[in-house]
């Protein structure tokens, strides 16, 4: 069965980037069978869909935070990427990884809580 | 965006009970590609339903989804302990973005 672990620092200085990574196990990141997202829950805003990747690195992100967020894949490591750009207090969250299959987001990583504070 | 509006917000049951929970869309969700996921405190969402009505993998025939286009309902028939929980509906038919509603927590009552 494949599993999801998020990693990176808990805690990010405004202005800031805000960087996790995703490491997959039990399943390989390279089949094109899949894409791989991010999404992120707060207090303030509840569950938000932040965007994927795909195998091959193309990417949809969503329009609200498009222009600070990328993406990315590494098949060599089975692993795929955040970063999220010039972060706020807003930007604290859990975040959590994600497989999708036909579209559906149908298994999680357990998430990882960011912090932005100075 | 498609907002989905979650109601009610909480619903208070007893074990054995049924729960009807309701996810209206503010447009027309396209091939009925909406889910619904369970979350525990201190967990991850778990995928229960997709496509409005087929049950992922492992979850239990007392959960139920349906409904089409704005209206979607999902059902959990004679609650069990574990059941109790934040359910929350989410769309992914929209090319701009995928959307979750606000939730509904089933508590004991």
């Amino acid at each position: 069965q494949v599993q999801l672990q998020e990693s990176g620092p808990g805690l990010v200085k405004p202005s800031q980037t805000l960087s996790l990574t995703c490491t997959v196990s039990g399943g390989s990141i390279s089949s094109g069978s899949y894409y791989w997202s991010w999404i992120r829950q707060s207090a303030g805003k509840g569950l938000e869909w932040i965007g994927r990747v795909g195998a091959s690195g193309s990417t949809k992100y969503d329009p609200s935070l498009e222009s600070r967020v990328t993406i990315s894949v590494d098949t060599s490591k089975n692993q795929f990427s955040l970063k999220l750009t010039s972060v706020t207090a807003a930007d604290t969250a859990v975040y959590y990884c994600a497989r999708v299959l036909n579209w559906v987001l149908d298994y999680w990583g357990q998430g990882t809580l960011v912090t932005v504070s100075s | 965006e498609i907002v989905l509006t979650q109601s009610p917000g909480t619903l208070s049951l007893s074990p054995g009970e049924r729960a009807t929970l309701s996810c209206r869309a503010s447009q027309s969700v396209n091939n009925n590609l909406l889910a619904w996921f369970q979350q525990k405190p201190g967990q991850a969402p778990r995928l229960l339903i997709y496509g409005a009505s087929s049950r992922a993998t492992g979850i239990p025939d007392r959960f139920s989804g349906s409904g089409s286009g704005t209206d979607f309902t999902l059902t959990i028939n004679r609650l069990e302990p574990e059941d109790f929980a934040v359910y929350y509906c989410q769309q992914y038919s929209s090319s701009l973005t995928w959307t979750f509603g606000q939730g509904t927590k089933v508590e004991i009552k």
